[in-house]
């Protein structure tokens, strides 16, 4: 149980366009779900935390209206890269849990691969 | 700010030996500690947890320590074989204000099992 997708898993596209990713749980209601960035070789920056049916909360640095998030369902959020560009390019993870708490567990989808030209 | 870091970027271990993996930590009030496996171009997999009430514990092959005093976290992997080759990452949540249920992740080290 507990599995969480992402699609798509991989994505190029021409830079000044806009992209969006959706991140699915399949067989559980996520209260919460979390999007991250990750660089070749770095961490996961947590870039938003969002709660279903209100807005995103959006960690310092990061832009809300380049990147827009959406969770309109309890098992599907949706992140908008808008007007992206080359240094968009990156590797975004979603993961989504049951509840807020800190001891409640996060499952991460598989990413998606974003490339802008 | 505060941060979580990794002392070895790199682990090379033979097929068979156990590893261990450290994890320095600089916020004290953090009381949640979590490690992840990432295979490449997938996402993290949690492999277990520990509350800071704990010191240590154990899982199927794999065993974390947790030494508040000097904010030190482990994880270690007995036998170890090539499908535990991946990059590991800590990740701590300190639960305060805004950031509930927000984790902040370590560097990565990136453990490598010689057949």
């Amino acid at each position: 149980g507990a599995v969480v997708s992402q699609h798509p898993s991989r994505v190029i596209c021409k830079s000044g366009t806009s992209v969006k990713i959706e991140c699915r749980s399949l067989d559980f209601q996520a209260t919460t779900m979390f999007w991250y960035r990750q660089f070749p070789k770095q961490s996961l920056m947590l870039m938003a935390t969002s709660n279903e049916g209100s807005k995103a909360t959006y960690e310092q640095g990061v832009e809300k209206d380049k990147f827009l998030i959406n969770h309109a369902s309890l098992t599907l959020s949706t992140l908008t890269v808008t007007s992206a560009h080359p240094e968009d390019s990156s590797f975004y993870i979603c993961s989504a849990s049951y509840g807020a708490g800190i001891t409640d567990t996060q499952y991460f989808g598989p990413g998606t691969r974003l490339t802008v030209l | 700010g505060e941060s979580v870091g990794l002392h070895l970027p790199t682990l090379s271990v033979q097929e068979g030996d156990n590893s261990i993996i450290n994890c320095a930590y600089s916020n004290s009030a953090s009381d949640y500690f979590i490690w992840y496996k990432q295979e490449s171009g997938k996402g993290p997999q949690f492999i277990i947890d520990i509350r800071s009430n704990m010191d240590k514990r154990q899982g199927q092959r794999v065993t974390v320590l947790l030494n508040k005093t000097v904010k030190h976290l482990s994880l270690q992997i007995a036998a170890t074989q090539p499908g535990d080759s991946a990059v590991y990452f800590c990740a701590e949540n300190s639960g305060g204000g805004g950031s509930q249920g927000n984790l902040i992740f370590g560097k990565g080290t990136k453990l490598s099992v010689k057949p």
